[in-house]
C-alpha cells in the first residue's frame, strides 16, 4: 500500500514553455500533497504543500503565479511550471499523505527530472 | 520554525560495521521524527520512524533512538551491507498547520565490500 505515481518521469522542455507535473496517490485518499525541489547533492526543500480543495500554501521565495499547483481531488495534485527557464530545471518530487489521525507518513512520488533548455 | 542538523554529511564504513546517524531539531513540540533512504535519482523511502512517545524504535538491523530532552535522535544500522550504501534524510514534523517535514541536509552512506 501508500504508493505514489508521478508523471512524466522525464521532461525536456524549451524556455519559454509550461510543463505539467502530475502526482497521483494509487491507494489511498490524500488530503494534504507536498512538493518538493531537489538539486544535485543537496536535500528536499519545500516548495509548497497542497491541500484537496484548497488553493496551496507556498514556502517564502516560491513564486505562486510561476509554479501553479491544483489538488483537484484526494488522489491527484498538479505542478504547473510556467514560462521555463533553464535556471527551474531540477528533480521535482510530490509526497502524499493521507487524512487520517495519527498517520503522519509521507511517501514520495518517483520524482520527475525537468531539463529547460 | 523547526531547523534540523544531521551529521555527518558522509559516512564510509566497512561491510558488517554498523553505521549511525545523528539528527538535533529544534522545535520541542516536534513529535514525529522519519528517516528515509535516498538511492541516486530516485523516491525518498520511509525506513523507519519514531513518534515522541517512545524512546527507541528497531526493525531488523535499522532503529531509531530519540533522545527528547536533549532534542536528538539516531539511525542505527548494524550489520551493513552494500545495498545500504545510499543518502539518508532525517526529518522532523512541524505541529503547526499542515504538520511539514522538515529536512535535514542528509547523509551519503558507503558501504565498503
Amino acid at each position: 500500500g501508500a504508493v505514489v505515481s508521478q508523471h512524466p518521469s522525464w521532461v525536456i522542455c524549451k524556455s519559454g514553455t509550461s510543463v505539467k507535473i502530475e502526482c497521483r496517490s494509487l491507494d489511498f485518499q490524500a488530503t494534504t500533497m507536498f512538493w518538493y525541489r531537489q538539486f544535485p547533492k543537496q536535500s528536499l526543500m519545500l516548495m509548497a504543500t497542497s491541500n484537496e480543495g484548497s488553493k496551496a500554501t507556498y514556502e517564502q521565495g516560491v513564486e505562486k503565479d510561476k509554479f501553479l499547483i491544483n489538488h483537484a481531488s484526494l488522489t491527484l495534485s498538479t505542478l504547473t511550471v510556467t514560462s521555463a527557464h533553464p535556471e527551474d530545471s531540477s528533480f521535482y518530487i510530490c509526497s502524499a499523505r493521507s487524512g487520517l489521525a495519527g498517520h503522519n507518513e509521507q511517501f514520495f512520488g518517483p520524482g520527475t527530472r525537468l531539463t529547460v533548455l | 520554525g523547526e531547523n534540523v542538523e544531521q551529521h555527518p554529511s558522509t559516512l564510509s564504513v566497512q561491510e558488517g560495521d554498523s553505521a549511525v546517524i545523528k539528527c538535533t531539531y529544534s522545535d520541542s513540540a516536534s513529535n514525529y521524527f522519519p528517516w528515509y533512504k535516498q538511492e541516486l535519482g530516485k523516491r525518498p523511502q520511509l525506513i523507519i520512524d519514531i513518534r515522541s512517545n517512545v524512546g527507541e524504535k528497531k526493525d531488523q538491523r535499522i532503529a531509531v533512538t530519540l533522545n527528547k530532552t536533549a532534542k536528538h535522535f539516531s539511525l542505527h544500522i548494524t550489520e551493513t551491507q552494500p545495498e545500504d550504501s545510499a543518502v539518508y534524510f532525517c526529518a522532523a514534523n512541524l505541529i503547526q498547520g499542515a504538520q511539514k517535514l522538515v529536512f535535514g541536509q542528509g547523509t551519503r552512506l558507503t558501504i565498503n565490500p
